[in-house]
């Protein structure tokens, strides 16, 4: 079953635009933590966002936030005044600690976004 | 700091044929983890080593592929009889492993073809 649910899987906005991707997670462990990755033409992974359950519902790092509701097993990347550098691949992730075998990274299948100047 | 090494970046097999996908870690980092990335499945985890043992290998296939880390500077993907549907991206990555959720970082990722 897939633990990351990302419902949008490409979409497209204008330079300036805001962007709001969804994610959605499964998880019976108390400790966890949620990241969002962006997936490089380069094929690089780069970490954005990082957000732990125990934390503040938002965090940000530059133009990048999220809005965390815990309860609804819920975290949202917004980027804001979208540039086309933007353009990518988004990965919602969830972090849990494994029983004897250290810990695991799942992923959603990711959203491409295509900013247009 | 390099980061993590993914070679090669482009492989093309034929059908049958054996693949061998290298990965170095970032120095000091304990942990591996491997990950096939295809548009089908998304990003999925195939296996996972601390301090070069193998930790969970719960996504490998049971068949044709192996994964090893003979020492602490790489770690090597093999799939023996490469077949249509191993065509993917093989993402590699390192983290401090120190118990907690620590950022995993990322190679380029080795995009295997096969014919």
């Amino acid at each position: 079953a897939q633990k990351v649910i990302q419902v949008w899987s490409t979409t497209s906005r204008q330079e300036g635009e805001k962007l709001t991707l969804d994610c959605s997670y499964k998880t019976s462990q108390v400790l966890y933590h949620l990241f969002w990755y962006k997936h490089l033409l380069s094929g690089e992974m780069v970490l954005l966002i990082r957000q732990m359950p125990s934390t503040i519902a938002i965090e940000r790092s530059g133009r990048y936030s999220v809005v965390f509701q815990k309860s609804r097993k819920s975290i949202s990347l917004v980027i804001s005044t979208l540039q086309p550098d933007d353009s990518g691949k988004y990965f919602c992730a969830l972090w849990e600690p494994q029983q004897g075998t250290g810990s695991k990274l799942s992923f959603g299948k990711g959203a491409k976004l295509t900013v247009s100047p | 700091n390099a980061g993590v090494i993914q070679t090669p970046r482009h492989k093309v097999t034929g059908k049958g044929q054996e693949a061998t996908l290298w990965c170095e870690p970032i120095s000091g980092h304990s942990a591996v983890f491997w990950y096939r990335q295809t548009i089908v499945q998304g990003l999925e985890f195939l296996t996972y080593f601390r301090n070069q043992a193998p930790i969970d290998d719960s996504g490998m296939p049971k068949e044709r592929f192996s994964a090893q880390m003979p020492n602490q500077s790489h770690s090597t993907l093999k799939i023996q009889s490469t077949q249509p549907q191993d065509s993917a991206v093989y993402l590699c990555a390192s983290s401090l492993d120190l118990g907690g959720a620590e950022t995993l970082y990322f190679g380029s990722g080795t995009r295997l073809t096969v014919l």
